[in-house]
């Protein structure tokens, strides 16, 4: 089954800690990205790679870290300094050849800071 | 810089209404524009995309839009909506220098009702 998964569905955590999100593909899209969902704002891109171990920011990338060492996966961060963490967080992949640009976009992971 | 703008935030219709979304953007050059749905606990999927060719673009499930280039608009339409039509729809252009990233409108939350 082709796709991608992101884990966990919902997270909880205190203020002041760090967070990792998974996001994992298994459609061998080079490019990913994560976005981040708010209620009456829609999607806002947080970062984004397009290869292995290059990743770029996105409009709202402050308070947040992502690495790629992987073509599969993408994992985000969200810091201690991302003022207002509390979000539903997209990852999504595509291709970038040729007219292929739909992204898939995973599940999302909910996550709540108190 | 690249924007959209979707200009009904909640529409509530019966079931068998014909839908209209609006959808207008602000670039003058080449655009590659979709629309996304977001069924309630589900993933977020294409409904339709245009990239060149046809100015009417037909998507899944009765779908349709319409690229009006003058009107920097993609209104997306279905003649008759049914009760599982109820989601929010986003519709997105891909952002210039930023690895085929999608722009999101702010989204419409679509109340379809028995």
């Amino acid at each position: 089954d082709g796709g991608i998964t992101q884990s966990p569905k919902y997270l909880f955590r205190k203020e002041g800690q760090n967070v990792t999100l998974s996001c994992e593909q298994n459609l061998n899209h080079d490019a990913m990205y994560w976005y981040r969902q708010d209620p009456g704002q829609g999607l806002r891109l947080i970062y984004y790679s397009q290869i292995v171990n290059d990743f770029q920011k996105g409009d709202i990338a402050e308070g947040y870290s992502v690495s790629r060492e992987k073509k599969e996966s993408f994992p985000l961060t969200v810091t201690s300094a991302q003022k207002n963490p509390t979000a539903f967080y997209l990852c999504a992949s595509s291709r970038i050849r040729g007219e292929l640009y739909e992204q898939y976009f995973g599940p999302g992971t909910r996550l709540t800071v108190t | 810089a690249q924007s959209v703008s979707q200009h009904n935030h909640h529409v509530i219709l019966s079931e068998a209404a014909s839908l209209e979304l609006g959808c207008n953007y602000s670039y003058g050059g080449t655009v590659n524009l979709f629309w996304y749905v977001q069924y309630p606990g589900q993933h977020l999927q294409l409904l339709l995309k245009y990239f060149s060719g046809d100015p009417l673009v037909k998507g899944i499930k009765g779908f349709e839009a319409e690229f009006i280039k003058s009107k920097f608009s993609f209104n997306l339409r279905k003649p008759s909506v049914q009760w599982s039509d109820t989601a929010e729809y986003f519709c997105a252009v891909i952002l210039e220098n930023s690895g085929y990233a999608l722009n999101f409108g702010k989204g419409t939350s679509l109340l379809v009702t028995p």
